[in-house]
């Protein structure tokens, strides 16, 4: 068993939509839950960052953690097409980050 | 602030040569650089972590003597593919993690370089 999973889809959806992203884990370890955006042949830029259970927001980007299941999960409202792109969960846990294999996006003008 | 770059963004080259990629942090001193490689449609995989002056660590499976890390500055990382062959192919992504403010606490990725190996 893989200590990330993440669908690597691709999902498709249209302008103005919600986009609900998610990856599993089983290493209690992790501490630290991380979302990237990483555009076709670009590196990862860094979207949120959560270190307790429970939702934080950003603009249209909300993330979940629930760590009693082991589940997180990264919300987009109002999806754009600019959002287009390859959503890479992470989580670390001491020094080493662990990257799900990404779940690429397609936002339908 | 907090970029790093990464030269070449891309490079071909025969079967048999050795490629140097460089990997910059620009407006932040680096103590821990990592080396990714992603092959197409999968997840970053860690090949090594470097901190400046010394020797790298590598993930188990990944040959020292063929990917060749130096950490000679707090600001520069490089990694060398030694006689390349087709299967070395991929996308190689640094990153860096720096020493104070926030580049402290995060993870800066290069722009990623695309290695082809005819």
């Amino acid at each position: 068993q893989k200590e990330v999973e993440q669908d690597p889809g691709p999902l498709s959806v249209p302008e103005g939509a919600i986009v609900s992203l998610n990856c599993t884990y089983s290493n209690s370890a992790f501490q630290y839950f991380m979302w990237y955006r990483q555009y076709s042949r670009k590196g990862p830029e860094l979207l949120m960052y959560t270190y307790s259970s429970g939702n934080k927001e950003d603009g249209r980007f909300t993330a979940q953690v629930d760590k009693s299941s082991k589940y997180i999960s990264l919300f987009i409202r109002d999806s754009q097409p600019s959002d287009s792109a390859t959503y890479l969960c992470a989580m670390q846990g001491g020094f080493k980050t662990i990257f799900g294999a990404g779940t690429r996006l397609f936002v339908k003008a | 602030g907090a970029v790093v770059s990464q030269h070449p963004s891309w490079v071909i080259c025969k079967s048999g040569t050795s490629v140097k990629i460089e990997c910059r942090s620009l407006d932040f001193q680096a103590t821990t650089m990592f080396w990714y490689r992603q092959f197409p449609k999968q997840s970053l995989m860690l090949m090594a972590t470097s901190n400046e002056g010394s020797k790298a660590t590598y993930e188990q499976g990944v040959e020292k003597d063929k990917f060749l890390i130096n950490h000679a500055s707090l600001t520069l990382s490089t990694l060398t593919v030694t006689s390349a062959h087709p299967e070395d192919s991929s996308f190689y992504i640094c990153s860096a993690i720096g020493t104070s403010g926030r580049a402290s606490n995060e993870q800066f990725f290069g722009p990623g370089t695309r290695l082809t190996v005819l």
